[in-house]
């Protein structure tokens, strides 16, 4: 069955960088788009971008371009999610999903990492 | 940005009766190409993922109950719960992934 099994939750100081992971397993990896999506503290959802797992390119939401890099590796069947800069406000769960083709909408979450930044 | 609007932002039903939620986009999610409405609905309970149940705006995602329904077109869409279960309390959000991806500010049911 389909799995996207993400780390752990960190905290971190203002300042500092984040890197989550997304590992996939289930289907052929490389075939599908990795988004990122997260979701503060009693808010709503905030789409971060996508890195498409077969050939790693990247589109990155305004919000977050410049400050967020995706990447992957696909002998690992793993995607990652790094944050720089971290400041208070970018406490939230943070979770990758799978879009299974153009214009779908995503099947498969990750159950959600808690990056925690604070002083 | 295509800005996605929910109404109410919640709700609360009694149980086995019909809850209805609403979303408006700020432009349309038609894709011309495919005729199909680039629009979807989640379920999220606490301390979970979202779940998807509706895409397309009206398909039903496989394994979801048939009291889950979607419909709309262009701008306006609506989640239908025929029958409100108490499994069913839980926030929904509509998506838009016509244009990158927004999702609305979500909209919590409740049992009355």
């Amino acid at each position: 069955q389909v799995q996207l099994v993400q780390s752990g939750a960190e905290v971190k100081k203002p300042g500092a960088s984040v890197r989550v992971s997304c590992k996939a397993s289930g289907y052929t990896f490389t075939t599908y788009l990795i988004h990122w999506v997260r979701q503060a503290p009693g808010q709503s959802l905030e789409w971060m971008g996508w890195v498409s797992a077969g050939n790693g390119d990247t589109l990155y939401s305004q919000n977050f371009q410049g400050r967020v890099t995706f990447t992957r590796d696909t002998s690992a069947s793993t995607a990652y999610m790094e944050m720089s800069s971290l400041r208070s406000e970018d406490t939230a769960v943070y979770f990758c999903a799978r879009e299974p083709g153009d214009h779908y909408p995503f099947d498969y979450w990750g159950q959600g990492t808690l990056v925690t930044v604070s002083s | 940005d295509i800005v996605m609007t929910q109404s109410p932002d919640s709700l609360a039903v009694s149980l086995g009766e019909r809850a209805t939620i609403n979303c408006k986009s700020s432009q349309s999610v038609l894709y011309s190409s495919t005729n199909r409405n680039n629009l979807a609905w989640y379920q999220q309970k606490p301390g979970l993922p979202p779940k998807l149940l509706i895409y397309w705006a009206s398909t039903r995602e496989s394994g979801v109950p048939d009291r889950f329904s979607g419909s709309g077109s262009g701008t306006d869409f609506s989640l239908t719960i025929s029958s409100l279960q108490a499994e069913d309390v839980a926030v929904y959000y509509c998506q838009q992934y016509f244009t990158a991806q927004t999702f609305g500010q979500g909209t919590k049911v409740e049992i009355k």
